[in-house]
């Protein structure tokens, strides 16, 4: 089993409120990724980290921030959440290698609801 | 970056064997091939990865043609737990790989 870990699973917030998405990981992967996924619909990356004090922005824009700050961790935060943020968001990772993408491990997700 | 085309849905039975097929014509030199599978309100699980010709693990097998146009993804007697949504996905990073709507398949008694 994948040892990727993200808390909350579930949030009920309200608008305006800053929040901030736990993403840990035991197997010392160097890469890093949250994806937001609505229901029934295509996985999209927000950001992805290459390793400690790298972090990207990926294809979908979002106006949520991340850090990577030791290799493990890679919280994800709204600074003031809104409606259209409702969602579910996975995080990920996998090992740095050459010559193929590398397995990705995912997070059970965390489902966020903005009121 | 190479997007793919799969069937929206797909319906079988338990103990039959389950193909699906992927297209993906522009897929470049340095791609590699792989397969999720998704369950509801979890994260993707991967499946299996390959480049070219034939790949075998313990749960699926994946089918290459010589030109890399397309795949197919083999789920050898498949049960009840196997319904989910599964996914192909071509690029030669993950950052790069672009999410469809992934294939749901229903695995009927």
């Amino acid at each position: 089993e994948a040892d990727i870990y993200q808390t909350p699973r579930y949030l009920v917030i309200g608008t305006g409120k800053k929040i901030t998405l736990e993403c840990s990981q035991t197997m010392g992967h160097d890469k890093m990724y949250w994806y937001q996924q609505d229901p029934g619909m295509e996985l999209h990356l927000i950001h992805y980290s290459y390793g400690v004090n790298s972090t990207e922005k990926g294809d979908l824009s979002s106006e949520s921030t991340v850090s990577r700050i030791r290799t493990e961790h890679f919280p994800l935060t709204l600074e003031s959440a809104r409606p259209s943020h409702t969602s579910q968001y996975l995080c990920a990772s996998s090992e740095s290698g050459t010559g193929f993408t590398g397995e990705l491990f995912f997070g059970e997700g965390s489902r966020l609801t903005v009121l | 970056l190479a997007k793919t085309t799969q069937p929206i849905s797909m319906d079988s039975y338990e103990g039959q064997e389950v193909n699906i097929t992927c297209s993906h014509n522009n897929i470049a030199t340095n791609d590699y091939i792989t397969w999720y599978q998704q369950f509801p309100s979890q994260g993707p699980r991967f499946i299996i990865q390959g480049y070219k010709t034939k790949v075998t693990n313990e749960v699926a097998s994946l089918f290459i043609p010589a030109d890399r146009k397309s795949s197919t993804l083999s789920l050898p007697r498949v049960s009840l737990s196997d319904t989910a949504v599964y996914y192909c996905l071509v690029g030669e990073s993950n950052y790069q790989l672009i999410w469809g709507a992934g294939t749901k398949l229903i695995i009927k008694p």
